[in-house]
């Protein structure tokens, strides 16, 4: 079974330029998570998905971030401009519901990104 | 501000030993707590999870909560060098936003 895909990997961009990641959760599961990780720090939820819907999206910097989920699937997370506070890795996460004792995050690859 | 605290290290024990790694959060709503496993460059994974007072064991791994001291671990017995990566406790906020809250993660190295 295919896990949490995430694109790209890397990117690079320099500040004030738009960027955009893709996620891809795991087949069946319907909620999923964008969090944003700094280095040496824990992941930070950014926004959560149930289905096609956001249902916290408390901590999205709504000024220069969007998120979407269109049909309930893929997700993307753009961030229109960047800055050079924004580089951090974006970990995308899906679960089979948000039950707290049960529900196993399942994360991706993450997609670095770096603001020059 | 709900937070969860780790000693980011790093963790050196020989390999064979017991690796204890500890957290604390603030929040006495908090309901369930999890120990999430990060090799560097990579995505966290579950290790384990705990929401009722005591221990649980795993394998070599056993999680320990005692939610009076708002206190979590994490044991790791005959550890390997395999084991080496961030560990990253978080905890589950409550009833009705589904928030989980991760600690800054301690780093282990397991030296052979």
């Amino acid at each position: 079974e295919a896990g949490v895909v995430q694109s790209p990997r890397y990117k690079i961009i320099e500040k004030k330029q738009p960027v955009a990641f893709w996620c891809n959760p795991i087949s069946g599961h319907n909620t999923l998570y964008w969090y944003r990780q700094n280095l040496g720090q824990g992941p930070e939820l950014l926004i959560r998905y149930e289905n096609e819907e956001a249902v916290d999206d408390s901590q999205l910097p709504k000024d220069r971030f969007s998120a979407e989920r269109l049909k309930g699937v893929d997700s993307t997370l753009k961030i229109q401009p960047a800055e050079l506070g924004d580089s951090a890795v974006y970990l995308c996460a899906s679960s089979l519901a948000a039950t707290p004792n049960t529900g196993e995050l399942f994360f991706g690859e993450g997609s670095r990104l770096t603001v020059l | 501000q709900k937070e969860v605290e780790q000693n980011s290290g790093p963790l050196s024990v020989p390999e064979g030993a017991i690796a204890s790694l500890n957290c604390t959060y603030s929040d006495r709503g908090s309901q369930s707590f999890f120990w999430y496993r990060q090799y560097s460059g990579k995505s966290p994974e579950l290790i384990m999870f705990i929401y009722s007072n005591g221990d649980k064991e795993d394998g070599r791994f056993t999680a320990q909560l005692n939610k009076a001291s708002q206190y979590v671990s994490l044991l790791i017995r005959d550890s390997q060098p395999s084991d080496s990566a961030t560990y990253l406790c978080a905890a589950h906020s409550g009833a009705g936003s589904y928030q989980l809250t991760f600690g800054k993660g301690t780093k282990l190295s397991v030296i052979p």
